[in-house]
């Protein structure tokens, strides 16, 4: 049981840039979501699904866009990036209750150069 | 708007001994959920405990419990009997009772457990 991988772990672009970065779940959740941590801070929420087919902006959504055509994919893009974009990026799932955790991926370290 | 404070940027224990990481949050909803996640130094997030604004008793998952004190919007996480794997980043986080898991983080503590 895989849980939840993302692809690929380690990244870097040029400014200006795109590029995409998938996540996949196999506990078929229905929510979905990815987040940014920059070195000493916490996580913080970048958009989210509640289903197959949705999207929602979450605290920094500004510089991504996302798409959730499939149940178990969520993908998160950068069209042109910046380095204030340069980050470690998780993707995370989790059932409508939310009284149950939050499964997280292994993380994506992005470096905009 | 969900707001976490996480204090103590750092601290010590010693092997076997309890230590409590501090957490203070702010929130305009009714019902909400705290949890706690473990970041050690290979990066994964892991879930350790939570806590809902309703539950009667604080939680408790083997050697962690959750010190929740809802007047004083305090959710400290308590390890029992350090271990020297228990040095990590630990996150507490907050979320609505609405659907799903959109958390809010704290910035974090950092444990490190001396032997």
């Amino acid at each position: 049981n895989a849980g939840v991988t993302q692809t690929p772990k380690f990244r870097v672009l040029k400014t200006g840039q795109s590029m995409t970065l998938l996540c996949a779940q196999d506990m078929n959740h229905e929510y979905m979501y990815w987040y940014r941590q920059d070195p000493g801070m916490g996580l913080r929420l970048i958009h989210y699904s509640v289903g197959e087919g949705t999207t929602a902006k979450g605290e920094v959504p500004d510089g991504y866009n996302v798409s959730r055509l499939k149940k178990q994919n969520f993908l998160l893009g950068l069209e042109s990036a910046a380095p204030s974009q340069t980050s470690v990026y998780f993707c995370a799932s989790s059932d409508r209750d939310p009284r149950t955790e939050a499964f997280f991926g292994q993380g994506t370290r992005l470096t905009v150069v | 708007a969900q707001k976490i404070t996480q204090t103590q940027p750092g601290m010590f224990v010693q092997e076997k001994e309890a230590v409590t990481l501090d957490c203070t949050y702010d929130t305009s909803d009714p019902s909400y959920g705290l949890f706690w996640y473990k970041q050690p130094s290979s990066g994964e997030m892991i879930f350790l405990i939570y806590q809902g604004s309703y539950d009667q008793q604080n939680a408790t998952e083997g050697r962690y419990s959750l010190n929740f004190q809802k007047a004083r919007k305090s959710a400290n996480l308590v390890i029992s009997a350090s271990q020297l794997g228990d040095s990590a980043m630990y996150f507490c986080a907050i979320d609505s009772n609405n659907g799903g898991n959109m958390l809010t983080f704290g910035g974090g503590t950092r444990l490190m457990v001396k032997p």
